[in-house]
């Protein structure tokens, strides 16, 4: 079974609608984060938390929410989607500790029309 | 926002050959340097986490090398397989924050 799960796999939405992305992982690890990915870009992170009482901005948290309803659970929120939220989007996590190395899952592809 | 540079783009190399490229990244208040495999439809995977000046890494034909006085590192990979086809991303990390600033990566594909 996969350590870090992202439901749905793939949505297509219309604008103004209301969105939810879930993460969940089996990792035991304390933090978790959300990024995005454009063609030509590089991963752009949206919000991240170290904790359950933890939230921060990333580079890019405009238009988006985020909950961590538990360790194990992440979920990024679209309050109102636009089109230029299409995207791939990644969850992440990462254990306490100097290396921080972050295990990915297998992403959301999100289309907004 | 960190300024971290890939390059090249992209390359295409035969089955056999060897090839690296490079990460170059603002050497203040370096953390450490992660090196990372995306297969296309996959998720990014670990390869590497370099923290110390003149550190090198090696997992079977690839390997890494760090400068955190000038800001770059170099990955290499001996003897490419098809199999080795993919995006290389690398993402420096700051002081003790403990986020990462993603480069755009370099995508190779190697030729049979």
């Amino acid at each position: 079974d996969a350590d870090v799960t992202q439901t749905p796999r793939n949505r297509i939405t219309k604008t103004g609608k209301r969105i939810m992305l879930e993460c969940s992982q089996t990792k035991g690890h304390d933090r978790m984060y959300w990024y995005r990915q454009d063609p030509g870009l590089g991963l752009q992170l949206i919000y991240y938390s170290f904790d359950v009482k933890d939230i921060n901005k990333g580079e890019i948290s405009d238009g988006y929410s985020v909950s961590r309803q538990a360790q194990a659970k992440f979920s990024l929120s679209l309050e109102s989607a636009i089109p230029n939220q299409t995207a791939l989007y990644f969850c992440a996590t990462s254990d306490f500790g100097d290396g921080n190395e972050q295990f990915f899952g297998p992403g959301t592809r999100l289309t907004v029309l | 926002i960190l300024n971290v540079e890939q390059s090249p783009q992209s390359l295409h190399v035969q089955e056999g050959d060897s090839t690296n490229f490079t990460c170059s990244f603002p050497s203040s208040n370096f953390y450490a340097l992660h090196w990372y495999r995306w297969e296309t439809a996959k998720s990014p995977e670990a390869l590497f986490v370099m923290t110390l000046n003149g550190d090198e890494k090696k997992k079977g034909r690839i390997s890494a090398t760090l400068n955190t006085k000038e800001g770059y590192s170099y990955l290499y990979i001996k003897g490419s397989q098809p199999e080795d086809s993919a995006t290389y991303l690398c993402a420096p990390r700051r002081g003790s924050n403990y986020k990462l600033t993603f480069g755009k990566g370099t995508l190779l594909t190697v030729n049979p």
